[in-house]
């Protein structure tokens, strides 16, 4: 299984774009990235999922370079909801085990 | 939101207790998790189940035991409880594929004094 690492935490100002990166050396051919995100005392939520390439959705941006060997998510435009905790996790072929990481801790400042 | 409801929302108990956590949801889904949480730890997989009956371990399973008689509702439980079971507790299920989106729970605050 794909161990995931991802940057602690990160700090931002409202109304920039905030760009997280995951790394995933050991990805195999048919693993999906992708990303969760949770509020203190609640769980998980789904963002956004991809595997190749990028994706877009109403909420984010998913870029996964041709190695795939990271991703990077992309928020626009951040404001102070989106403080959070945010999870890369790497969806293994076959299995339905999902591995969270500890997750990036972003702040966003006023 | 995906209808999945955790109960009890929180529970203290003592050592060497007996405690069942529970997840019932109204999705019919046929994948559901029971995971962990801790600080530094992240979300770590207890056990899951892939259908009614159908179950299987995850990274941390010592000390834990599920049962799924239903479709709805998937019972987590902890046979003799130790205070490194404190914890948050999340259930989540998922629709079949690995692919698919898991939706959790509210989670349940399991204090083991």
């Amino acid at each position: 299984l794909a161990k995931t690492t991802q940057p602690i935490s990160m700090d931002s100002y409202e109304g920039q774009e905030v760009n997280i990166t995951c790394s995933h050396n050991n990805i195999a051919t048919n693993d999906y990235i992708t990303w969760y995100q949770q509020f203190p005392s609640q769980g998980p939520r789904f963002i956004i999922q991809g595997y190749k390439t990028k994706v877009t959705n109403e909420v984010a941006s998913l870029f996964i370079p041709a190695d795939r060997k990271s991703s990077t998510l992309s928020l626009p435009r951040v404001s102070l909801s989106d403080t959070a905790v945010y999870y890369c996790l790497v969806i293994t072929s076959g299995t339905y085990k999902y591995i969270f990481g500890t997750g990036t801790r972003l702040k966003v400042l006023a | 939101d995906a209808g999945i409801t955790q109960s009890p929302r929180h529970k203290v108990t003592e050592t060497g207790t007996p405690v069942t956590l529970r997840c019932h949801q109204t999705e019919n889904h046929r994948y559901m998790y029971w995971y962990r949480q801790d600080p530094g730890h992240g979300l770590r997989l207890i056990h899951y189940s892939y259908g009614v009956k159908d179950t299987d371990k995850g990274e941390v399973s010592d000390g834990y035991s599920v049962s799924r008689s239903k479709t709805e509702d998937f019972l987590l439980t902890l046979e003799s409880a130790t205070s490194s079971q404190t914890s948050v507790y999340f259930c989540a299920i998922s629709e079949s594929s690995y692919t698919d989106t898991q939706y959790f729970g509210p989670g349940t605050r399991l204090t083991v004094l």
